[in-house]
């Protein structure tokens, strides 16, 4: 069975920084493309960040320069380390496999930015 | 800034059909740009319903489609049942390891 499991969130001030991680059992991570999306409390989702099965990541705008992903193949993990947080990067982060260019979800880590 | 455009809301009522759509605030989508659909209920993560614009995802009953209507995607519900209320997202491969997701679409059944 497929299964992604987020763990590492939690509450963070401003300007500190958080590391996420996301067990994939059932397949194999670093043959598959993988992203994390992000969902701030009553909104929509936000595509945040991608990483190619040849290790190529990319990001959105809003977090360019500040989350990378990775991830660690022996362990069969994503990461997504986030620095420099903001109060607007407060919401559900959700792991996902991208499989035939649609997203398959884990259950979501929160992570809430503030003071 | 590439928007993703969809119905805020939309509602249905029990037995019929309701078709939500996917757009772009410039251009047209096409199959190139492999639009997917997911359902949300409030503290639930998305399922998926629908990839590559029209393939339905292993387990989801085929009174959901996808299409390409138009200038936009298309996610059409035939039957509705009171369980379909929920959000409904599209997203849109831009290509270059980019993805775009709309808005959202909150369906109600009544």
């Amino acid at each position: 069975e497929v299964q992604l499991v987020e763990s590492g969130g939690g509450l963070i001030q401003p300007g500190g920084s958080l590391g996420l991680s996301c067990a994939a059992s059932g397949f194999t991570v670093s043959n598959n493309y993988m992203s994390w999306v992000r969902q701030a409390p009553g909104k929509g989702l936000e595509w945040v960040s991608f990483i190619y099965s040849d290790g190529g990541t990319y990001y959105a705008d809003s977090v360019k320069g500040r989350f990378t992903i990775s991830r660690d193949n022996s362990k069969n993990t994503l990461y997504l380390q986030m620095n420099s947080l903001r109060a607007e990067d407060t919401a559900v982060y959700y792991c996902a496999r991208n499989w035939n260019y649609a997203f398959y979800w884990g259950q979501g880590a929160l992570v809430t930015v503030s003071s | 800034q590439t928007v993703v455009t969809q119905e805020p809301s939309f509602s249905v009522s029990p037995g019929g059909t309701v078709t939500l759509t996917c757009g772009l605030s410039s251009g047209s989508v096409s199959t190139n740009y492999y639009p997917s659909w997911y359902q949300q209920t409030p503290g639930q993560a998305p399922r998926t319903l629908i990839y590559s614009t029209s393939t339905r995802s292993s387990g989801v009953p085929d009174r959901f489609s996808g299409s390409i209507l138009g200038n936009k995607a298309a996610l059409t519900i035939t039957g509705a049942q009171a369980d379909d209320e929920s959000d409904y997202y599209c997203v849109l491969y831009m290509g270059s390891g980019i993805w775009v997701f709309g808005g959202g679409t909150r369906l109600t059944v009544l």
